[in-house]
């Protein structure tokens, strides 16, 4: 299986401050990447496809890089609804399987 | 709209099994794959397998294989996913999830379910 490792597990950052969280394939996954955003008590929210497509809906401070095994998740400047959990997803192989989340937390 | 809506939470007692239902609405049925998504309280996202609503056909997680039970009626425009031999550890949310483009199985995860609470317990 292909494992996710996301870095950091969690984060504390301030409303408007610019936040990277990153994510590292355990092999090359190409461009078949995906970011999820959990609120509490929520289901999963698909923010960014294909590494680095913005899904429709989503803010353009959303932003997403990388391929291969390397790819990150930035978000320019932290809005209060955006502290969340963050999940990364490959989609090259099965089984899918996800990072263990970066939980973004209000300084 | 796209809307997917699962069947109540459940309580079940450790070795019994549980069906959880997805009714889909607002878009083809047939045309996008559907996947169960597990998370346990306090945990992470764990795929369990997809089903092509078209042709019945199914993907498993090897964790579940043999335990898991992934099905449809067409008909009716629903998924069902059935877990056997519940375990403690077994207790979770769990999520059916449309994907974004139809026809593709490795498309990204884009319309959830609400999910369903499943608790295992004595």
């Amino acid at each position: 299986d292909i494992q996710m490792t996301q870095s950091p597990s969690s984060l504390s950052a301030s409303v408007g401050d610019r936040v990277t969280i990153t994510c590292r394939a355990s092999q090359s996954i190409s461009s078949y990447l995906n970011w999820y955003q959990q609120r509490p008590g929520k289901a999963p929210k698909l923010l960014i496809y294909a590494a680095s497509s913005l899904q429709s809906g989503v803010p353009s401070r959303f932003s997403g890089s990388g391929s291969g095994t390397d790819f990150t998740l930035t978000i320019s400047s932290l809005q209060p609804e955006d502290f969340a959990t963050y999940y990364c997803q490959q989609s090259y192989r099965n089984p899918i399987t996800f990072g263990q989340g970066t939980r973004l937390e209000i300084k | 709209q796209v809307q997917l809506v699962q069947s109540g939470a459940e309580l079940k007692k450790p070795g019994a099994s549980v069906k959880v239902s997805c009714k889909a609405s607002g878009y083809t049925f047939s045309d996008y794959y559907m996947h169960w998504v597990r998370q346990a309280p306090g945990q992470g996202l764990e795929w369990m397998g997809r089903i092509n609503p078209n042709s019945g056909d199914t993907n498993y997680a090897q964790k579940f294989q043999g335990r898991v039970t992934m099905t449809r009626d067409t008909s009716i425009r629903t998924a069902y996913m059935e877990l056997s031999r519940l375990r403690s550890d077994d207790t979770a949310v769990y999520y059916c999830v449309r994907v974004r483009s139809e026809y593709n199985s490795g498309s990204p995860l884009d319309y959830w379910g609400q999910g369903t609470l499943v608790t295992v317990s004595s």
